[in-house]
């Protein structure tokens, strides 16, 4: 079984721009989570989507939103980037929506200059 | 204060040399806590979810106890290949079920 992919794994842009990260989970798998992990705040949930729809929100301002399609495929979106966006962005995928066991992908390295 | 603290944040140890990574919690109410691995670039593996105080997990050398304040993941007999950083979660009873996670340990195993 194919594991969570995610795309591009390395990323480079400037202040002020957006980006916008892909996230493919294991194959049956609904649940799709967006971590931020950096290393003065360890690893920061940012959302949730279970079945297209967003069933959790982390403490994060509104410039990072997400959406899941129906595949559920899930795509995260940073705009107005700031200097502290430079991140490991991770996306994690699960059966359900409980987090039990949660499958993570290798990660986007996001830099933001 | 952080609902999770890990520690030491960072270890080196001999090959074969047994030691503990400790992970205390201060949530109300536990649900469950979950015990990470993570590669140098790469995303966290998942090892073991802990339920309820007193419950123990083991996968080859790591053995993971839970208590009513703290988790510990024993190595024992460690290898090179199991250094990296351990993450501990912990999610509480009630609400979203968001795991919070500890920053983690640096796990550094010498041949």
């Amino acid at each position: 079984k194919a594991g969570v992919t995610q795309t591009p794994r390395y990323l480079i842009k400037t202040r002020g721009q957006q980006v916008t990260l892909s996230c493919s989970p294991i194959s049956g798998h609904r649940s799709v989570s967006w971590y931020q992990q950096t290393p003065g705040q360890g690893l920061q949930f940012l959302f949730e989507y279970f079945s297209e729809t967003q069933r959790n929100k982390g403490n994060f301002p509104g410039r990072f939103s997400g959406r899941q399609f129906s595949n559920s495929r899930s795509e995260m979106n940073v705009s107005t980037l700031e200097l502290g966006d430079s991140a490991l962005y991770l996306c994690a995928s699960g059966p359900s929506s409980t987090y039990n066991e949660q499958f993570f992908g290798p990660g986007t390295r996001l830099t933001v200059l | 204060e952080d609902q999770v603290t890990q520690s030491p944040e960072a270890l080196r140890l001999q090959e074969g040399e047994s030691s503990s990574l400790n992970c205390s919690y201060t949530v109300s109410g536990l649900r469950g806590l979950f015990w990470y691995r993570q590669d140098p670039g790469k995303g966290p593996e998942f090892l073991f979810t802990l339920y309820s105080a007193g419950e123990e997990k083991e996968k080859e050398r790591l053995k993971a106890t839970l208590t009513k304040k703290e988790s510990f993941l024993h190595i024992t007999a460690p290898k090179p290949e199991d250094s990296a950083t351990y993450l501990c979660a912990v999610q509480e009873t009630g609400g979203s079920y968001i795991p919070t996670f500890g920053r983690g340990t640096s796990l550094i195993v010498h041949p």
